[in-house]
């Protein structure tokens, strides 16, 4: 099983631009997430979906939006790229909630220039 | 607000030798703590879970303990392969803040 799989890799932005980071997951798990992972910090959640159909902000959503696409696909999008948003951003997915132990993806390296 | 911290930071046992890490937290409405490894330039994996001071569960050569506001996790007869980042994540009952991740403590084992 591939587990998480999040596209692109990596990316270069220049400020202004948008785009979107994909994620999907194989495990038919309910919960999926977007977090940051920034030097010097712990990972922050952007944005989680508890179940298809649903999205909720977590604790740092400004300036992202996230589709539920169905079950398996929960994408992240910047619409105006800031260079506060370099980051590494991870996908990940969990059975049921929050309350159980999340997979995540390898990542993907965005730098905002 | 929520906190996790770790200690220490870095880590740099012998091979064979136990190494010994901890998390402190200050959260409201605990539900459960993790602990998740990392490797570099991949995503965390999860290691174990708890969900009340004095649990303690061990995995292979990993042995965890939750305390009242913290956690201890030991890695006995470590190897090179158990080079990582190793953290926290607190798990809350409600709130935007539902998870908050520690920094961790970065292992480094010395063949």
């Amino acid at each position: 099983n591939a587990g998480v799989t999040q596209t692109p890799k990596f990316q270069v932005l220049k400020t202004g631009q948008s785009m979107t980071l994909q994620c999907a997951q194989d495990m038919n798990h309910n919960s999926m997430y977007w977090y940051r992972q920034d030097p010097g910090m712990g990972l922050r959640l952007i944005y989680y979906s508890a179940s298809e159909g649903t999205t909720d902000k977590g604790e740092v959503p400004n300036g992202y939006n996230v589709s539920r696409l169905n079950k398996r696909e929960f994408s992240l999008r910047l619409e105006s790229a800031a260079p506060s948003q370099t980051s590494v951003y991870f996908c990940a997915s969990s059975l049921e909630s929050m309350n159980q132990p999340q997979h995540f993806g390898d990542g993907t390296r965005l730098s905002i220039l | 607000e929520n906190q996790v911290e770790h200690s220490p930071h870095f880590l740099g046992p012998q091979q064979g030798d136990v190494a010994s890490m901890s998390c402190t937290y200050s959260v409201s409405r605990f539900n459960n703590l993790q602990w998740y490894r990392q490797n570099t330039g991949m995503g965390p994996k999860h290691l174990l879970s708890m969900y009340s001071a004095g649990y303690e569960k061990q995995k292979g050569r990993l042995n965890a303990t939750l305390l009242k506001n913290g956690s201890s996790l030991y890695i006995t007869a470590v190897q090179p392969e158990d080079s990582a980042t190793y953290f926290c994540a607190v798990v809350r009952s409600g709130g935007y803040q539902k998870v908050t991740f520690g920094i961790g403590t970065k292992l480094q084992v010395i063949p």
